[in-house]
């Protein structure tokens, strides 16, 4: 089945500062890869998502990119704020059903 | 759109006892998920129900969870009996339909505590 690995497992950055995730998968056959925003006590939200026809795609300050051959795909923030502090999975749609990665806190000091 | 609805918020039981998480999708969305989410790691799916059916719940402990969309629409996850490792959030999550790249909603959740 498909296996999703995530890093880093956290990361502090300053404010005005970039922030990268990375995200590797194992089924070359999922097709469909969503970035989840979870915030202390909450639910996971959509941010952005990623379809396996599309190699780049941006919204606002948020941006994911996929390389199908390297099977990885990496969710950009610019211009990081302090409330995009919070804990951020990606996942990837593998016959039928989301397989998520194990988060990645990140920290935003002002 | 009053979103993904699920009840309790939390629940407090002791080991042994039978608990059970009620959800309420969007309105439309056939797809329904029941997700795990341990502290510090990710959603792990239990269960996913297209309609009334359960498609896939090759993740489903049996032998204590149980699951039920009997109108294609609510859906409740039971426990019984609950062990101290069942502690955890409960997600659930809807979408249109599996087939295709459609993003899921998730719910609020219920956080489970076995004492």
């Amino acid at each position: 089945g498909e296996n999703v690995e995530q890093h880093p497992s956290t990361l502090s950055v300053q404010e005005g500062d970039s922030a990268v995730i990375k995200c590797t998968y194992s089924d070359s056959a999922s097709n469909y890869f969503p970035w989840y925003k979870q915030e202390l006590g909450k639910r996971p939200q959509l941010i952005i998502d990623i379809r396996s026809n599309v190699g780049e795609k941006k919204d606002q300050r948020i941006a994911v990119t996929l390389n199908k051959t390297a099977k990885h795909f990496s969710l950009h923030i610019t211009e990081t704020q302090p409330e995009d502090s919070a804990v951020y999975f990606c996942a990837a749609r593998s016959t039928d059903k989301l397989i998520f990665g194990t988060g990645t806190r990140l920290q935003v000091f002002p | 759109e009053a979103g993904v609805v699920q009840s309790p918020r939390y629940k407090i039981i002791e080991k042994k006892q039978p608990v059970a998480f009620w959800c309420n999708p969007i309105s439309g969305h056939n797809t329904l998920y029941w997700y795990r989410q341990n502290l510090g790691q990710g959603p792990e799916l239990l269960i996913r129900y297209e309609n009334e059916e359960a498609v896939d719940d090759s993740q489903l402990p049996k032998d204590r969870f149980s699951a039920e969309r009997l109108k294609g629409v609510d859906s409740t996850l039971k426990i019984q009996p609950a062990e101290l490792g069942d502690s955890a959030v409960y997600l659930c999550a809807s979408s249109l339909g599996s087939q295709r790249s459609y993003g899921y909603t998730f719910g609020s959740g219920t956080r489970l505590t076995v004492v």
